[in-house]
Formats: structure tokens, sequence, C-alpha cells
């Protein structure tokens, strides 16, 4: 079956510091891959996404390459700001396969920035 | 306006009670979906919808049952709520199998 998994946090950074999260997937078909970010007290939303291999998704600053040879999508981020802190969420989309486009989600990232 | 929205938005239960969790939307999306989150767990899909006449279990479906009421409405309901229940519970849509799909902001459930 599907599966993702992120990097376990928390991560606690500096304002201005290099952002790495790693999560790599496993999946039947060929998948959509997604980042989501969830701030306090809200809902998920769209960060970035990328749908086929070596697509680079990019928002805010924020970017994530699809690896197939590694099965890896890690976000990445130059420079955060004490704004970024949130929960951030891997998920898969294996619209090829027997999961009929169901989002498969890894366990989640806390990221903390203080300035 | 939210285009997902969910009531209640915190909700605090005794063990035993039924209660329903209520989702709207406005995007237009054929597809819905009901998740639960609990800390270091990510979501799980509970249920989902891909149109009024087809609902399907998730991965967690036991304890739960969904109504799809129209195409903008999908509810989830806990026929005899138990405490290991208590989490926050997230509807969603989509428009398209491979497409991003877009959140409501969440109830929080409280089973004691």
């Amino acid at each position: 079956g599907n599966s993702v998994t992120q990097m376990e946090g928390p991560v606690t950074l500096s304002e201005e510091a290099f952002l790495t999260i790693n999560c790599t997937y496993t999946a039947t078909g060929y998948p959509s891959l997604f980042w989501y970010v969830q701030y306090p007290g809200e809902g998920l939303q769209l960060l970035l996404k990328a749908t086929k291999a070596d697509d680079k998704g990019s928002n805010k600053g924020f970017e994530a390459t699809y690896r197939k040879e590694t099965t890896s999508f890690h976000l990445e981020k130059g420079s955060v700001q004490v704004s970024d802190s949130a929960v951030y969420f891997c998920a898969l989309s294996d619209a090829g396969g027997t999961s009929y486009g169901k989002l498969t989600f890894g366990q989640g990232t806390i990221l903390t920035v203080h300035p | 306006d939210a285009d997902v929205t969910q009531t209640p938005r915190n909700r605090i239960t005794k063990t035993g009670k039924r209660i329903m969790l209520e989702c709207s939307q406005t995007k237009g999306h054929d597809r819905m979906y009901w998740y639960r989150q609990d800390p270091g767990l990510g979501l799980r899909l509970i249920y989902y919808s891909f149109d009024v006449k087809d609902i399907n279990k998730g991965e967690i479906s036991d304890g739960y049952s969904v109504s799809r009421q129209a195409q903008a409405k999908f509810s989830l309901s806990l026929e005899s709520a138990i405490p290991n229940q208590t989490a926050l519970y997230f509807c969603a849509t989509s428009q398209r199998r491979d497409s991003e799909q877009y959140f409501g902001p969440g109830t929080r459930l409280t089973v004691t």
C-alpha cells in the first residue's frame, strides 16, 4: 500500500536559518506529491505540489523536487521566518493506482522558528 | 466567506452519546472526505464520497457513519461516542482524483 514517512520533529530554528524537512514515499502507481501546512488553530492548506518526476513545486519561498529515483519530496526554504512556524505535512495522491485519488499523509513535522 | 465550513468548531460530549459533525462546501466539487487528526499520526481517512450516490470507507471507518445529503453537504456521525474518538476532525473537498484537496477549519471533538 501507499505510505509517506516524514522526518520526525519538532524542528526548532532561528529566524533566517535554512530549513529542510525530509519526506519519502512508497506508492504502487504514479503519485502526485504535496506539501500541506497547518498554522495554529487552522485547517490544512496546500503549500506546493508536483505531479511528475523531476517537477519542482514552489511557493512562498518553499521548494520541493519530485525525485522518483529516491522516492523523495524534501521540503526546503533558504531563510525561515517566525511566521513559518506551523505543522508541515507531506502527502501523496495515487491517481493511477487503486486508491482513486485519496491522500495519504505523513505524520506531520512541527516547525518552530524563534526570532 | 470560507469555501469549506464545518460545524460545530468545538464539541464536548459524553461517552455513549450520538453526535453529528457537518460539512458544507461552496466550491462545486464532487469529491468530499472526512479525516481525523491525532498527534503524531498525521491525518487518517475515515470516509470519502465521489458523488452523492458514492460513499466509501476509509482506513478507520469503524464507529463512524456518513451521509451525503447533497453535492455540497457531507455529514459525519458517531453513533455512540467513545473517549478514543477524541480528536480533531477535518472535512475536505477536491475536484479530480489527482488534484489538491481543500480543507475546512476542523472540529475539535472531546468525548469524556
